[in-house]
């Protein structure tokens, strides 16, 4: 079956600009995870949403992001006014508890942002 | 002070060598505790999972817990040029809860 998908690939935009990556979770996953990946910083959690519960909102590092999930599907992650310093790659997980009770997140590809 | 510490590395070791990664942590309530290979330019994906403490093998793989230490290993046996990949380290205290990941150990197997 279909695993993560996200998009844009790549993006490069001007500093200023505001930007919006997609995540489509894998079909019946109700967890869905934002992560930032730099160089020399490893994953860095930003949100998590679980069902209908409120988003785990603890690790967005400003108030110049956001993320969305519609309709417990597809997740957007925005930024406005964006900084040089949010250059990275951006991952999205969706996630599905096995029996076991371990949380196995599946990873999509990445979003690599380049803020010029 | 991280939650979760891991040496970024680089290692670099010869084909057939046994390699040992590592990760301490200091969050006593965290349970779960997994290992994610991730290979350039693509997500981490799952390769091992254990519960509390104890060894757990898969294949030439195996994944090792001490909580009294708050220490893990993954331990990989005849290591091929294909393993060669960043190692994330990554925990949680169990559901849906937040995973919190080590900072990756890049692995270099040469043949």
């Amino acid at each position: 079956g279909a695993g993560v998908s996200q998009s844009p690939s790549n993006k490069v935009t001007e500093k200023g600009k505001d930007v919006e990556l997609r995540c489509d979770p894998i079909s019946g996953h109700t967890a869905l995870y934002w992560y930032r990946q730099s160089l020399g910083q490893g994953l860095e959690f930003l949100i998590y949403f679980q069902g209908n519960s409120a988003p785990d909102k603890s690790g967005l590092p400003s108030d110049r992001f956001s993320a969305e999930r519609t309709g417990g599907s597809v997740s957007t992650l925005t930024i406005q006014r964006t900084q040089q310093e949010d250059s990275a790659v951006y991952l999205c997980a969706s996630s599905s508890r096995r029996s076991s009770g371990v949380n196995e997140q599946f990873f999509g590809p990445g979003t690599r942002l380049t803020v010029l | 002070q991280k939650e979760v510490e891991q040496d970024p590395g680089p290692l670099s070791v010869p084909e057939g060598a046994i390699v040992s990664l590592n990760c301490t942590y200091s969050n006593s309530a965290f349970q779960y505790f997994m290992w994610y290979r991730q290979y350039s330019r693509k997500g981490p994906e799952l390769l091992m999972y254990t519960y509390s403490s104890g060894n757990k093998e898969d294949g030439r793989f195996t994944a090792q817990v001490d909580k009294s230490s708050k220490y893990i290993s993954l331990f990989i046996r005849d290591s091929q040029p294909s393993d060669s990949a960043t190692y994330l380290c990554a925990m949680n205290s169990g559901g849906y809860q937040k995973v919190t990941f080590g900072i990756g150990t890049k692995l270099q197997v040469i043949p």
